[in-house]
């Protein structure tokens, strides 16, 4: 079993849906929690950084962690096509090293 | 505030070459440093990482090298590609915070 799986899609939905893109991931020692957004060919970008259970808001995205449930969780509000990209998942339990997801690739279609 | 750079962008290379790609940062002292892998569709897969000059820990055996000459400069190396070293290398860095910083990645294929 992967510490963390991230289901690789792809997930097509209409511009203007919520999106919905989710993480699992085995060990409770994670407190650390981060979602990045990958263009093709672009390095990832760090979107939301979550310490700990709870909601995280910026702009039309929502970061949610459920630490009891193993299971974290961004929302994008409104999406645009400019959304469509591939979002990681990556967290730690406080050292050095970050444990990434496989990654979901979205697609917003117009 | 901080930019990290990578070159170069894009890489062909023969079987049995060498190489060396090259990570600097800029804005930050004293940041860990971080080469990783990504293969077509796949996360990614941590290779060497770095807490200051001249010390390197190594994630993944491998024919592949790293060194940190200076403090924002990171360099990864090859005396022999293989065919499976071909992938997007991303350099990162991080501060102690826990959050990781890419650049805009190499993208090497080795024919």
């Amino acid at each position: 079993q992967k510490e963390v799986e991230q289901d690789p899609g792809p997930l097509s939905v209409p511009e203007g849906a919520i999106v919905s893109l989710n993480c699992t991931y085995s060990n409770s020692a994670f407190q650390y929690f981060m979602w990045y957004r990958q263009y093709s060919r672009k390095g990832p970008e760090l979107l939301m950084y979550t310490y700990s259970s709870g909601n995280k808001e910026d702009g039309r995205f929502t970061a949610q962690v459920d630490k009891s449930s193993k299971y974290i969780s961004l929302f994008i509000r409104d999406s645009q096509p400019s959304d469509s990209a591939t979002y990681l998942c990556a967290m730690s339990g406080g050292n050095y090293q970050l444990i990434w997801g496989a990654g979901t690739k979205l697609i917003i279609k117009p | 505030s901080q930019t990290i750079h990578q070159w170069p962008a894009t890489l062909v290379q023969p079987v049995g070459s060498p190489l060396s790609l090259e990570c600097t940062v800029e804005g930050t002292s004293n940041p860990n440093l971080y080469w990783y892998r990504q293969a077509a569709g796949r996360g990614l897969q941590l290779l060497f990482y770095s807490v200051g000059i001249g010390q390197i820990s190594s994630e993944v055996p491998q024919n592949l090298s790293a060194s940190r000459p200076q403090d924002r400069q990171f360099i990864l190396s090859s005396k022999k590609l293989l065919l499976s070293d071909s992938g997007f290398y991303l350099c990162a860095w991080e501060d102690g915070a826990y959050e990781q910083y890419f650049g805009p990645g190499t993208r090497l294929t080795v024919t």
